[in-house]
């Protein structure tokens, strides 16, 4: 299973684009790249998942360049509600999730 | 659909007791896992089930355990409670192969005093 390293913490403003990056040099060739987002005292949310370029749905984009070494997950015009814990994951397997430290992003008004 | 239930959602229990936690995954999933969350280790894998077999375990010591039923409900089991089980444990649950996209429960918030 691949490591895993964010920014501890981002700060952002209401309106914003905010950009997480993960790196994860080990990544193996049949690695997933996931993102999940965690409020105090709920179980983490699917985000967004990527295997390589850009992948986008209603609420992220996620951009993996072609070395695979990192990737980028955007969050668009974030709110107030968007502060939250963000984790990248890097894994083949859907049997174990290994989630790092994760990015504690802070919206303010 | 409904989501994946946890319960209770929160508990208090005293040293050396057991506890037993209970999920209920989407109507579907066949892989359940768990997880314990902590302020100081994080999220950590405590084991996974699919179709009533443990298929991962993380490294937990042998007082913790689950199990799977048939209908996919999950329950895991903590014996002999210690101070450090103080934690939020999660049950996440995926409809099998292919299918990256985890969902979680919102927990079970257990206190040992």
């Amino acid at each position: 299973l691949a490591k895993t390293t964010q920014p501890i913490s981002m700060d952002s403003y209401e309106g914003q684009e905010v950009n997480i990056t993960c790196s994860h040099n080990n990544i193996a060739t049949n690695d997933y790249i996931t993102w999940y987002q965690q409020f105090p005292s709920q179980g983490p949310r699917f985000i967004i998942q990527g295997y390589k370029t850009k992948v986008t749905n209603e609420v992220a984009s996620l951009f993996i360049p072609a070395d695979r070494k990192s990737s980028t997950l955007s969050l668009p015009r974030v709110s107030l509600s968007d502060t939250a814990v963000y984790y990248c994951l890097v894994g083949e397997g859907f049997q174990k999730l290994v989630f790092g430290t994760g990015t504690r992003l802070l919206v303010s008004p | 659909k409904a989501g994946v239930t946890q319960t209770p959602r929160y508990l208090i229990k005293t040293r050396g007791q057991q506890v037993t936690l209970s999920c209920s995954p989407i109507s579907g999933h066949r892989s359940v896992s768990w997880y314990q969350q902590t302020p100081g280790q994080g999220l950590q894998f405590l084991f996974e089930y699919f179709s009533e077999t443990q298929r991962n375990k993380g490294n937990f010591p042998g007082r913790f355990s689950g199990r799977q039923f048939s209908n996919s409900r999950s329950e895991m089991n903590v014996s002999t409670l210690e101070l450090g089980d103080s934690a939020l444990y999660l049950c996440a649950s995926v409809a099998g192969q292919g299918n990256y996209g985890y969902t979680f429960g919102s927990g079970t918030r257990l206190t040992v005093v």
